[in-house]
């Protein structure tokens, strides 16, 4: 299976900060990389699907980048409702694959 | 609007068989351009890609899971299940219900979960 490692683990930051969460692919995945977010008790959110492209009503303050193994979602100003957790996911393969999640919490 | 409802016992005894289903309205799981899945969460922990079921029946397993999971389509229900053989307190669990697209490779739409706990 293709393991899927993002870093940090947790950051704490403040409102109006630029974040950026790193994922990292054990092997090449071209594209096929998604970001969700996700808040307690709450199912998952997508953001970000094929590596860069904003889901339908995600702010414009989500972007994504990466190809290959190496991948960022930064958040280029964050807001109270951002305070989560953040999962990148690969779908290159057969056999879907999560991150461990970086949780986002206030400084 | 498209929803997703997970259903199923909330308990489930060591080494018994965890069943889930999972209701779909709004769409038809016949629908070939999307694939459904579950995804799994334990208490405090990280996403679990459980497995997926493609519209025609074929279906894709998490490997470390695969022993022990099956998926299936109930076509006249508009329903699909996963069941979970075996189970031990590591299965505790959120588990939720899902639906993938081939247009957006990714997990667009989610059931609200359901919590399964193995205990005797």
């Amino acid at each position: 299976d293709i393991q899927m490692t993002q870093s940090p683990s947790s950051l704490s930051a403040s409102v109006g900060d630029r974040v950026t969460i790193t994922c990292r692919a054990s092997q090449s995945i071209n594209n096929y990389l998604n970001w969700y977010q996700q808040k307690p008790r709450k199912a998952p959110k997508l953001l970000i699907y094929a590596a860069s492209s904003l889901q339908s009503g995600v702010p414009s303050r989500f972007s994504g980048s990466g190809s290959g193994t190496d991948f960022t979602l930064t958040i280029s100003s964050l807001q109270p409702e951002d305070f989560a957790t953040y999962y990148c996911q690969q779908s290159y393969s057969m056999s879907w694959t999560f991150g461990q999640g970086t949780t986002v919490d206030i400084k | 609007q498209l929803q997703l409802q997970e259903s199923g016992p909330g308990l489930v005894k060591p080494s018994e068989t965890l069943s889930l289903t999972c209701t779909v309205s709004g769409d038809s799981i016949t629908n070939n351009r999307y694939f459904w899945g579950w995804i799994r969460q334990p208490p405090g922990k990280g996403l679990e890609w459980i497995g997926t079921i493609y519209s025609g029946g074929n279906t894709s397993y998490n490997a470390s899971l695969k022993s022990r999971v099956t998926m299936s389509l109930d076509t006249s229900r508009n329903q699909f299940s996963l069941n979970l053989t075996f189970v031990t307190a590591a299965d505790t669990a959120v588990y939720y219900c899902a639906r993938d697209s081939y247009s957006i490779p990714a997990t667009n739409v989610w059931g609200q979960g359901t919590l399964v706990t193995v205990s005797s």
